[in-house]
């Protein structure tokens, strides 16, 4: 199986900062690779795939980068409504794999 | 617009078996892959099975193969995730997701149904 090794598992970060979340395939899954965020009590929201291009209705302060085997979501500018947990997820090869998850918080 | 609802989860003790479903609207159902996630309690999101949108195909976690069925009904814009001998630690959130393609590789999960929750407990 392809491992996806997220950084951090948590974070705390102002309103304004500048983000950065990293993924890491034990393998290379090329640009299939997705981001998702999710909130307390609601399902996964997609926005990010192929690595780099952003979902539409996302928000132009999210990006993403990376191919091979090192990936990164970022956020240009941190809003509050940005606190939750994100997920790199693969679709290269079988089984699918996610990984561990980042707990982004606002200070 | 796409909507995807589960149902059929539920309070179910060890050894039972569940059948989820999740209907779809808005989407020509056929034409796109669908795969069913979960997330349990303190942990992160793990993808439990994928089905092709002809059926033909599935797939599931290898931690899961011999407990888990996946399978559709195109006729009724129908997605089911059939679980036998439950454990506890198959407690969780269960969500259906659509892909983006009609095969669940180089696709990823952009509509996602709101979850029905199962509990494994005496």
């Amino acid at each position: 199986d392809i491992q996806m090794t997220q950084s951090p598992s948590s974070l705390s970060a102002s309103v304004g900062d500048r983000v950065t979340i990293t993924c890491r395939a034990s393998q290379s899954v090329t640009s299939y690779v997705y981001w998702y965020q999710q909130k307390p009590g609601k399902a996964p929201k997609l926005l990010i795939y192929a690595a780099s291009s952003l979902q539409s209705g996302v928000p132009s302060r999210f990006s993403g980068s990376g191919y091979g085997t090192f990936f990164t979501l970022t956020i240009s500018s941190l809003q509050p409504e940005d606190c939750a947990t994100y997920y790199c997820h693969q679709s290269h090869s079988g089984p699918r794999t996610f990984g561990q998850g980042t707990k982004l918080e606002i200070k | 617009e796409v909507q995807l609802l589960e149902s059929g989860g539920g309070l179910v003790q060890p050894g039972g078996s569940l059948r989820l479903s999740c209907a779809a609207s808005g989407v020509t159902f056929s034409s796109y892959a669908m795969s069913w996630v979960r997330l349990a309690p303190g942990k992160g999101l793990e993808w439990v099975s994928g089905i092709s949108g002809s059926g033909d195909s599935t797939y599931y976690a290898d931690s899961l193969k011999g407990r888990f069925a996946i399978s559709r009904d195109n006729s009724k814009n129908t997605l089911y995730l059939q679980i036998n001998s439950l454990r506890a630690e198959d407690t969780a959130m269960y969500y259906c997701a659509k892909e983006s393609g009609a095969t669940i590789f180089s696709s990823a999960m952009d509509v996602w149904g709101q979850g029905t929750t199962v509990t494994v407990s005496s």
